[in-house]
């Protein structure tokens, strides 16, 4: 069971268009939410995170929105550059229970010149 | 530091034979974890160590699969009598006790022919 779910898939994007990518949650034990950002041959890397006790968090030209009472979140990605083109993964990290963190199967991003 | 180390970075094997991979997480990281992750999805978590004990394993570590963290220091995963299902990037990743940061490696990518 796909404990984060993610949408959508791919996305392209206009240089300087907003890019949006969606996250929703069941487990209510989830307190911790990061995005990871992968490039190709490359590992995850942490990009920003959100606890759900705050609503939106901005760095740069990312931004976490979190609707705690619909189990949603999602990252904007401002002024998308063609250096964004990257997958994108949201994840989520358990208080109780498994000490580990839960992915979204991905979103691939391609922001065109 | 360099960050999370792995290797080799890419092994091509035939079905049948053992392989194993190796990673150096951050020094003073504590806890080390490995996930699997095939194209197109997101990571899934296979286990991980706090120190030398290996506190948590997902059900999709088989039999065939084995992981030791002997010194609390350096990781290797094992997988016996590999399969063509096996093939797939195997990721490591560590952090310290509390947080919920994880710091990845670029990954052991695995071909079963």
């Amino acid at each position: 069971q796909q404990q984060v779910k993610q949408s959508p898939q791919s996305l392209i994007v206009q240089k300087g268009g907003i890019s949006i990518i969606n996250c929703a949650y069941e487990n209510t034990a989830f307190d911790y939410f990061p995005w990871y950002q992968q490039f190709p041959g490359k590992g995850p890397a942490l990009l920003i995170a959100i606890r759900p006790d705050v609503s939106e968090k901005k760095e740069g030209r990312f931004t976490i929105s979190f609707n705690k009472s619909a189990k949603q979140f999602s990252l904007h990605i401002m002024d998308s550059q063609p250096g964004d083109s990257a997958t994108y993964f949201c994840a989520a990290w358990g208080r109780t229970g498994a000490n580990n963190l839960f992915f979204g199967t991905g979103t691939r991003l391609t922001v065109i010149p | 530091d360099t960050g999370v180390s792995q290797d080799p970075r890419h092994k091509i094997t035939k079905r049948g034979q053992n392989v194993t991979f190796r990673c150096d997480p951050i020094s003073e990281h504590n806890r080390l974890y490995w996930y699997r992750q095939t194209l197109g999805q997101g990571p899934e978590f296979l286990t991980y160590f706090q120190n030398e004990a290996q506190l948590e394993k997902s059900r999709l570590l088989s039999d065939r699969f084995s992981a030791e963290r002997p010194k609390g220091s350096f990781s290797t995963l094992e997988i016996q009598r590999t399969e063509q299902g096996d093939s797939a990037m195997y990721l490591c990743a560590s952090t310290v006790s509390g947080a919920n940061v994880l710091t990845f490696g670029a990954g052991s990518r695995l071909t079963v022919l």
